[in-house]
């Protein structure tokens, strides 16, 4: 089944505990995203990475760092949470950026809570 | 300003109703354009793209007018299951790579 998983699906966890959010895809694709989902904040792009080894900056990328060594992982890491790290997280892949298809395949998301 | 803007709702409307959303965007550099659904709690699922002709898919069709900057979605004889937010979402420029979503409009089909 072709599929976007995320772990952990829920965390809660304390200030500047370093953590990662796994992301792993299935349809090989090229390209993936992760989001931050706020209260009327709508989705908002953290890091997008075009390929192995190619990643850039989303729209808020401050307090996060990425990384792509395979294709089919793009984990997420969050050095020195803070509360307002606190939202939910989805993971996306799309064969290769929605200027080509258009759709972003999501992972179901990951609930952190920064105390 | 918000690069991508969506009125909030919520729309509550009965079944068989017909609904249209629209979404502004504010970068004229803009080159793909599509409407995904969200369900409470869950990830979003594209809905469909929008194509400047105007693209239709059942009870669903989607308009883009590019010199005012706006996307629209109509969804005719509601259903139940039409029940969602429903999130406008925006390229900021070639390949696609960055992505702007709307904040989203909630709608409410009753019975």
């Amino acid at each position: 089944e072709a599929q976007v998983t995320q772990n952990p699906r829920y965390l809660i966890t304390v200030t500047g505990k370093k953590l990662t959010v796994t992301c792993s895809q299935n349809m090989n694709h090229e390209y993936m995203s992760w989001y931050r989902q706020d209260p009327g904040l709508g989705l908002r792009q953290i890091y997008y990475s075009m390929n192995v080894e190619v990643t850039d900056k989303g729209d808020v990328p401050e307090g996060y760092k990425v990384s792509r060594k395979e294709k089919r992982n793009f984990p997420l890491i969050l050095e020195s949470p803070s509360p307002n790290q606190t939202s939910l997280y989805f993971c996306a892949s799309s064969f290769r950026g929605t200027g080509d298809t258009g759709e972003l395949f999501f992972g179901e998301g990951s609930r952190l809570t920064v105390l | 300003r918000k690069e991508v803007e969506q009125d909030p709702g919520p729309f509550n409307v009965p079944e068989g109703a017909t609904v249209a959303f629209n979404c502004t965007y504010s970068n004229s550099a803009s080159q793909s354009f599509f409407w995904y659904r969200q369900d409470c709690r869950k990830e979003p699922k594209l809905l469909m793209s929008v194509y400047s002709s105007g693209n239709e898919d059942g009870r669903f069709t989607a308009q883009l007018n590019r010199a005012s900057q706006y996307i629209s979605l109509l969804i005719r004889d509601s259903k139940l299951s039409d029940s969602a937010t429903y999130l406008c979402v925006v390229n900021k420029g070639t390949g696609g790579f960055k992505t702007i979503f709307g904040a989203g409009t909630r709608l409410f089909v009753k019975a």
